[in-house]
């Protein structure tokens, strides 16, 4: 059974970092495309970065520089970097596994990260 | 603004069909396969329609898919109080090279 599992969210500092995991079982993460997703309080989704199985890495403009997507394959995990961490960067963040043509098949449940002083 | 526009909402009564449409643009929806998800509230995104028009195993058939140049449309039968939800369309712009959703459409089943 496919399944995804968000950690590490939670308060931080204006400027601060975080990092998020989402470890996956049921499948490889290093075989397929992964993605984070965000949706702050009361939004829409916004996608925030794809990592490719061959290892190529895309990023929203709006995260670019700032957060970097990654993943340990002996852990079958998939991370996210979070680094100078504005206010408007607080929602919850999904994980996602990502199949051709670019849909999302599995979610996590989120993991909400707040940034505030 | 969002890349692909929907209606902010949408309504109808049980047991009617209702549309929601996305609209894009040759460099997203036009050249790249369109997804639908549903998101009941509290919870994350379902999947309920890949590659514009195929649903993956568990969504029942009163769920379709299709697209027609630059739009796509999700379409949904005999509505169900539990249909209620945001639903958001989502695809790749080949001239961003980034993934783009729609602003989502909130379905209330009156």
């Amino acid at each position: 059974e496919v399944q995804l599992v968000e950690s590490g969210g939670g308060l931080v500092q204006p400027g601060g970092s975080l990092r998020l995991s989402c470890a996956a079982s049921g499948f490889t993460v290093s075989s397929i495309y992964m993605s984070w997703v965000r949706q702050a309080p009361g939004k829409g989704l916004e996608w925030v970065s794809f990592i490719y199985s061959g290892g190529s890495t895309y990023y929203a403009d709006s995260v670019k520089g700032r957060f970097t997507i990654s993943r340990d394959n002996s852990k079958n995990t998939l991370y996210l970097q979070m680094n100078s961490l504005r206010a408007e960067d607080t929602a919850v963040y999904y994980c996602a596994r990502v199949l051709y043509g670019y849909s999302m098949d599995y979610w996590g449940q989120g993991t909400l990260v707040t940034v505030s002083s | 603004q969002s890349v692909l526009t929907q209606p902010p909402s949408v309504s109808a009564a049980p047991g009617q069909k209702v549309t929601i449409s996305c609209s894009g643009s040759s460099s997203n929806i036009g050249n790249n396969y369109v997804s639908w998800y549903q998101q009941l509230p509290g919870t994350a995104p379902k999947l309920l329609i890949y590659d514009n028009n195929k649903r993956p195993s568990g969504i029942p058939d009163r769920f379709s898919g299709s697209k027609s140049g630059t739009s796509a449309t999700l379409g949904i039968t005999g509505l169900q109080t539990g249909d209620e939800a945001d639903y958001y369309c989502g695809t790749w712009d080949s001239s961003l090279s980034v993934m783009v959703f729609g602003g989502g459409t909130k379905l209330t089943v009156l």
